[in-house]
Parts: structure tokens; C-alpha cells; sequence
């Protein structure tokens, strides 16, 4: 089984739309988990860490639940500009220091 | 604002060639690591390094793969003798603190041609 899995889409949604996407993962030891950002050809970027209680950071909310070993990230009022792959990661305690990234989800925003 | 750099931005070398592929992490910052994404596909763990040692490698990082940090600074990925399959975009990340609650924070890659 995957370390980590999520839909690949693609997902086109117009603008303004809201947006969610959702990532598992296998091993109840994972630690920490991370929405990345990634633009073609480009280098994931940091979107946010995930935590417990949920957070948020203006159109971006990421959730945990570590019952159901899932994360979400939902992003409101889509705009042309988060057209973007998005990756979730989740860092393992128990295996050294080792992110594992899922393949990532391909969203296009459409005008 | 700190940032991973990565030299060079892209490489192109014949099969059998050696390349060391070459990254400045994040000063203060303890892990590194290498990953790495053949176009289309998902980002591969290769190794992480912490303490001057390599702390965790996957399968793809076999004999023909190295890491150094030689220096205080530079932290370097070697490919011995490269194939055509080693063609991929090469991440560099680090991170800080402990184990828990670090993010990895990447550099803009080096895209390894081998032809």
C-alpha cells in the first residue's frame, strides 16, 4: 500500500468556486503532514503544515483527522493563480527524518 | 528570506559520466535531504543526511548515488556513472529543528539530462 495517496484529477473548477481535496496515508506513526504547492517544471513550495485543530491562512483551510488517517485542504474563492499541482507530505517519526510526498493533484482554474 | 540554492539549473552529460549535482541549504537548518521527479511523476525520496551522516536512503539511491557536506555549507549528491533512467529534476530541501513539526523547504531543482 502507498505511503500516501491522493486523487490526481485533474479538477477544472471556475473562478470563485470552492475546492477540496483529500489525501491518505498509510502509517498511523506519521508524525507531521504538509500541503505543497507545485508549479509545472518548478519546486514544491511550502503551502502550509496541517495540524489537529485544523488551520487556516485567508482562502486555505487544511484539516487532520488522524482517526480516519486522511487530510484535506479546501480552498475557497478559487482564482487563476492557484492553478497548480498540490502535494500533500507526511513526515514519519519512525523511519529517520522522511517526507513522503503523494503524486499530487493537478487543479486548473477556469475564467 | 532564506532559501535553498541549487547549481547548477541544468545539466546535461552523457551516459556513463559522472555529475555532482550541488545544493546550499538553509543555514541553520539540520536535514537535508535529495529528492527527485522524472517529468510527470511524483517527487521521490532519495536520502536524508543529518549529523554528517545519511540517516535514511530509499532503493533508488543505490551504490552509484553519494552525498557529501564537505564544507559548513554546501551539501552535494553524486552520480557515479549515469544512465539514461537517471534523467529527472533533482530536488534539494533541508529542514530545521527535530523530527516533528519541520518543513522541508526546497530549492528550484537541477534538471539532470542524460543522453
Amino acid at each position: 500500500r502507498k505511503e500516501v495517496e491522493q486523487d490526481p484529477g485533474p479538477f477544472n473548477v471556475p473562478e470563485g468556486a470552492t475546492v477540496a481535496f483529500n489525501c491518505t496515508y498509510s502509517n498511523s506513526a506519521s508524525q507531521s503532514f504538509f500541503w505543497y504547492r507545485q508549479d509545472c517544471r518548478k519546486e514544491p513550495k511550502l503551502l502550509m503544515s496541517v495540524y489537529s485543530s485544523g488551520n487556516e491562512d485567508g482562502r486555505f483551510t487544511a484539516q487532520l483527522n488522524r482517526a480516519s488517517q486522511y487530510i484535506s485542504l479546501l480552498i475557497r474563492d478559487s482564482k487563476l493563480s492557484d492553478s497548480a499541482t498540490y502535494l500533500c507530505a507526511v513526515l514519519r517519526g519512525d523511519t529517520g527524518n522522511q517526507f513522503y510526498f503523494g503524486t499530487g493533484t493537478s487543479l486548473t482554474v477556469i475564467p | 528570506e532564506p532559501e535553498v540554492t541549487q547549481t547548477p539549473s541544468h545539466q546535461v552529460t552523457q551516459m556513463g559520466q559522472e555529475v555532482i549535482l550541488r545544493c546550499v541549504p538553509i543555514s541553520n537548518h539540520l536535514y537535508f535531504y535529495w529528492y527527485r521527479q522524472i517529468l510527470g511523476q511524483k517527487v521521490e525520496f532519495l536520502v536524508s543526511f543529518y549529523n554528517n551522516e545519511i540517516s535514511e536512503k530509499s532503493e533508488i539511491f543505490d551504490d552509484q548515488f553519494s552525498v557529501e557536506r564537505p564544507d559548513g555549507s554546501n551539501f552535494t549528491l553524486k552520480i557515479r556513472s549515469t544512465k539514461l533512467e537517471d534523467s529527472a529534476m533533482y530536488f534539494c530541501a533541508s529542514s530545521g529543528r527535530g523530527r516533528s513539526y519541520s518543513e522541508a523547504f526546497f530549492g528550484q531543482g537541477t534538471r539532470l539530462t542524460v543522453v
